[in-house]
């Protein structure tokens, strides 16, 4: 089983939809949770991180942290075009010396 | 004002030619990183460097060395390249202490003929 599991894409869903991407993992030492949105042709970018369990928001953007469970989700609301890109999660522990591990991203399209 | 900058953004070889690859970064951070990416997008660390000393080293074939002049630059020298050598190489940045809080530079696509 790998360390993270991300579910399979790609994913297409039209103008103003809400959007929940989701991760799996299966180290419970994972204290840092984080979402980055990567567009065709760029590097990553850092959308959203959470340390713990928890929700965090941030304007269209809630992510969640279920550590119980080991899953970890980013919802979406009113999803725009500019939207469409590859989201990854990834997750470490906390500390020096500690790595990101990240999920194999998926590919959102958002159709106008 | 780029924050972390790559050189090249391609590079296209032959089989069994080294080559190198640059970064810098502006955003006085003391950690660089070096991820590669697949053609199925997974995203994998392979080195990283703190204040130009090597921490994670993630069992990658010793063709590939990192060098860090000073903490703004991480190179990647890539020795007798192959075939699976292939992928997209991104640099990263961040201070020590919020490993967390990555910036990547655009990466540099990698095609090995």
């Amino acid at each position: 089983q790998k360390e993270v599991e991300q579910d399979p894409g790609p994913l297409s869903v039209p103008e103003g939809a809400i959007v929940s991407l989701n991760c799996t993992y299966s180290n419970s030492a994972f204290q840092y949770f984080m979402w980055y949105r990567q567009y065709s042709r760029k590097g990553p970018e850092l959308l959203m991180y959470t340390y713990s369990s928890g929700n965090k928001e941030d304007g269209r953007f809630t992510a969640q942290v279920d550590k119980s469970s080991k899953y970890i989700s980013l919802f979406i609301r009113d999803s725009q075009p500019s939207d469409s890109a590859t989201y990854l999660c990834a997750m470490s522990v906390s500390g020096a010396n500690s790595k990101l591990t990240f999920g194999k991203g998926i590919t959102l399209s958002v159709r106008p | 004002d780029t924050a972390v900058s790559q050189t090249p953004k391609y590079l296209v070889t032959q089989m069994g030619n080294d080559k190198s690859i640059k970064c810098e970064q502006n955003l006085g951070h003391d950690t660089m990183y070096w991820y590669k990416q697949d053609s199925k997008k997974f995203l994998k660390i392979m080195f990283s460097y703190n204040n130009k000393e090597l921490i994670i080293n993630e069992t990658v074939p010793n063709r590939f060395s990192p060098k860090s002049p000073d903490k703004a630059h991480l190179n990647l020298h890539i020795n007798s390249l192959e075939l699976g050598d292939s992928a997209v190489y991104f640099c990263a940045s961040s201070h020590w202490s919020e490993q967390e809080t990555q910036y990547f530079g655009p990466g540099t696509r990698l095609l090995v003929l």
